[in-house]
């Protein structure tokens, strides 16, 4: 199946500081991309819909100035964790919908696990 | 009403047992179906997909739609220990995003 890369699989951060995850359709295009975010023993939370070339769509409750998303390219997109916080700790993962097949399966990263001091 | 319906589970089986895993939806424009695997601290990862009714087979596992009834199933045969994971069905209609359910923890037993 397609293949997503997702950087970094953990990182560690100070509060306060912030971090970007990149997400990356290495064999397909993607002009839509999704992220979640997963508690444990959770099911995924839709946070936004990311748009090749365009504003990201998010979901209510998720604060679009807190959750930065780019979707620069067709095989790239980034989301970044402004000035974060002990309770933005989680489990985050992107998937990317392969345009190019007419079921438009969905494919996911390996999730990037994020922990702030 | 969720659109999407799981049993969270868990489901605890024997090693060998066949497994079913369902999902009841309520949105009849559905038409596409997946069901995705996740291990713990791992992205789901594609395991099946249909499209509107029927069934599909793919080595131990097959995927059953009934859009009469809104039920999707999938059944895992001669299960093994490695088969233990969330298992997260997922649907959609035309030009629409998918729709998870919350997801069915699945341990089988040595």
């Amino acid at each position: 199946g397609a293949v997503v890369s997702q950087h970094p699989s953990w990182v560690i951060c100070k509060s306060g500081t912030s971090v970007k995850i990149e997400c990356r359709s290495l064999d397909f295009q993607a002009t839509t991309m999704f992220w979640y975010r997963q508690f444990p023993k959770q099911s995924l939370m839709l946070m936004a819909t990311s748009n090749e070339g365009s504003k990201a769509t998010y979901e209510q409750g998720v604060e679009k100035d807190k959750f930065l998303i780019n979707h620069a390219s067709l095989t790239l997109s980034t989301l970044t964790v402004t000035s974060a916080h002990p309770e933005d700790s989680s489990f985050y993962i992107c998937s990317a919908r392969d345009q190019s097949s007419s079921l438009g399966e969905l494919f996911f990263g390996e999730g990037s696990r994020l922990t702030v001091l | 009403q969720k659109e999407v319906e799981q049993d969270p589970g868990p489901l605890s089986v024997p090693e060998g047992a066949i497994v079913s895993l369902n999902c009841t939806y309520s949105n009849s424009a559905f038409q596409y179906f997946m069901w995705y695997r996740q291990y713990s601290r791992k992205g789901p990862e594609l395991l099946m997909y249909t499209y509107s009714s029927g069934n599909k087979e793919d080595g131990r596992f097959t995927a059953q739609v009934d859009k009469s009834s809104k039920y999707i199933s999938l059944f895992i045969r001669d299960s093994q220990p490695s088969d233990s994971a969330t298992y997260l069905c997922a649907m959609r209609g035309y030009g629409q995003n998918f729709v998870f359910g919350p997801g069915t923890r699945l341990s089988v037993l040595p």
